[in-house]
């Protein structure tokens, strides 16, 4: 049982190039997440994902698009990759209560 | 909005009992989850409480007070390994919705 699988683990971009981070989980979760993590901080919602066919901005959204593919896909997307941007970005997906992360995608804008 | 407040740092030593505390703020409450990361890792799921009271899952406990908006993590007989950041976080509009999260705090368990 894979869990949440994220795509790629690390990612180095120029600014301005776009890059779609994937996020797929196997256990039939109606709910998905993608956060970001800096160094020293807490976990900030980007955007999430109730259900298929639906997203909602989270803390953060600037500068970033999802796409719920099907029930089992999340992906986000940077447009124009900004050094702001550089970060660990996590997708997790929900039952109910508890959340099952990823292992994460280190990005690293230049 | 929402937001949440815990300790940044709490030091203990092994074998000791150490509890972190989550304050929080929210316009709607569907529960209160604690997660672990080590360094470099992923956090990882550790209690849930939807309800006022305990919740015990070994080593570990949650407490929930939605009327004080209120909860904590009870680590039992630390261990060194339990050293890492815990955050709490609350899940705010409707059981499969936003999931907002705490700042973490860094536990640093000493020999």
């Amino acid at each position: 049982n894979a869990g949440v699988t994220q795509t790629p683990k690390f990612q180095v971009l120029k600014t301005g190039q776009s890059m779609t981070l994937q996020c797929a989980q196997d256990m039939n979760h109606n709910s998905m997440y993608w956060y970001r993590q800096d160094p020293g901080m807490g976990l900030r919602l980007i955007y999430y994902s109730a259900s298929e066919g639906t997203t909602d901005k989270g803390e953060v959204p600037n500068g970033y698009n999802v796409s719920r593919l099907n029930k089992r896909e999340f992906s986000l997307r940077l447009e124009s990759a900004a050094p702001s941007q550089t970060s660990v970005y996590f997708c997790a997906s929900s039952p109910l209560g508890e959340a099952f992360f990823g292992q994460g995608t280190r990005l690293t804008v230049v | 909005g929402q937001s949440l407040e815990q300790p940044s740092e709490v030091t203990a030593v092994e074998g000791a009992i150490v509890q972190i505390n989550c304050t929080y703020q929210t316009s709607g409450f569907y529960g209160l989850s604690w997660y672990q990361q080590h360094d470099g890792g992923a956090p990882t799921f550790l209690s849930y409480n939807a309800l006022d009271g305990l919740e015990e899952t070994g080593r570990f406990s949650s407490f929930l007070s939605r009327s004080d908006s209120y909860g904590y993590l009870l680590l039992q007989e630390l261990q060194m390994k339990d050293s890492a950041s815990y955050f709490c976080a609350v899940r705010s509009s409707g059981n499969t919705g936003k999931l907002i999260f705490g700042q973490g705090t860094t536990l640093q368990v000493k020999p």
